[in-house]
């Protein structure tokens, strides 16, 4: 069964303080792996999708990696606006199409 | 572009009541989802579907029933709601490519659903 679990589940920086995320993963065969951006009220926005160990993506401040068994969300210099939850998922071979998602880390930046 | 579209917003059951929670998607995506989001718990699979008349159970199916009749609309049916059944409820979709690559999934803004 795939597993998904998020570290840690709350994260309170200041503004500047770059940090990380860590999602850890159990999957068979990983047909991907993503990062989502929750804001109180809304339903999750996508950021960054990954698929095979080594991959890196960025945007704005954030950076995406991934290794065989977890991925990092890397903020730098982070802003206020940054403050959200921070969802990770995977989909494996075993149950095709099968979404599953970590508990999330919930991250707050002061000024 | 509407994306993914969820019926209703908001609702208040009486338990032991019905309801059916819609959603709709025009991005003509294969994969479609529900989870439901409670405090400390993180988003849990209820049921999936990966394309027309197709569906599966996730994590958390009991209680629930779905339907996918046609490919942009993916039904979540309460046949008896219950107190713990209280929860936001989201839909997804995503296009799915192919077994090897899974794509990213879109979501709708959630259906908040209160049992009393």
């Amino acid at each position: 069964e795939d597993q998904v679990t998020q570290s840690p589940e709350a994260l309170r920086l200041q503004e500047g303080e770059s940090s990380s995320l860590n999602c850890s993963y159990t999957v068979s065969g990983l047909r991907g792996l993503f990062w989502y951006r929750q804001d109180p009220g809304k339903g999750p926005e996508f950021l960054f999708t990954l698929y095979s160990a080594g991959e890196e993506k960025e945007k704005e401040r954030l950076k995406a990696t991934l290794t065989k068994k977890e991925s990092f969300l890397h903020i730098t210099a982070p802003k206020p606006e940054d403050s959200a939850t921070y969802l990770c998922a995977v989909t494996g071979g075993t149950s095709y199409g099968k979404l599953t998602f970590g508990q999330g880390t919930i991250l707050t930046v002061h000024p | 572009n509407a994306g993914v579209t969820q019926t209703p917003k908001f609702r208040v059951l009486k338990t032991g009541q019905s309801m059916t929670l819609l959603c709709a998607q025009d991005m003509n995506h294969e994969y479609m989802y529900w989870y439901r989001q409670d405090p400390g718990m993180g988003l849990r699979l209820i049921h999936y579907s990966v394309g027309e008349g197709t569906t599966a159970k996730g994590e958390v199916p009991d209680g629930y029933n779905v339907s996918r009749l046609k490919k942009q609309n993916f039904l979540l049916g309460l046949e008896s709601a219950a107190p713990s059944q209280t929860s936001v409820y989201f839909c997804a979709s995503s296009s799915g490519r192919n077994y090897l690559m899974n794509t990213e999934a879109f979501f709708g803004q959630g259906t908040r659903l209160t049992v009393v």
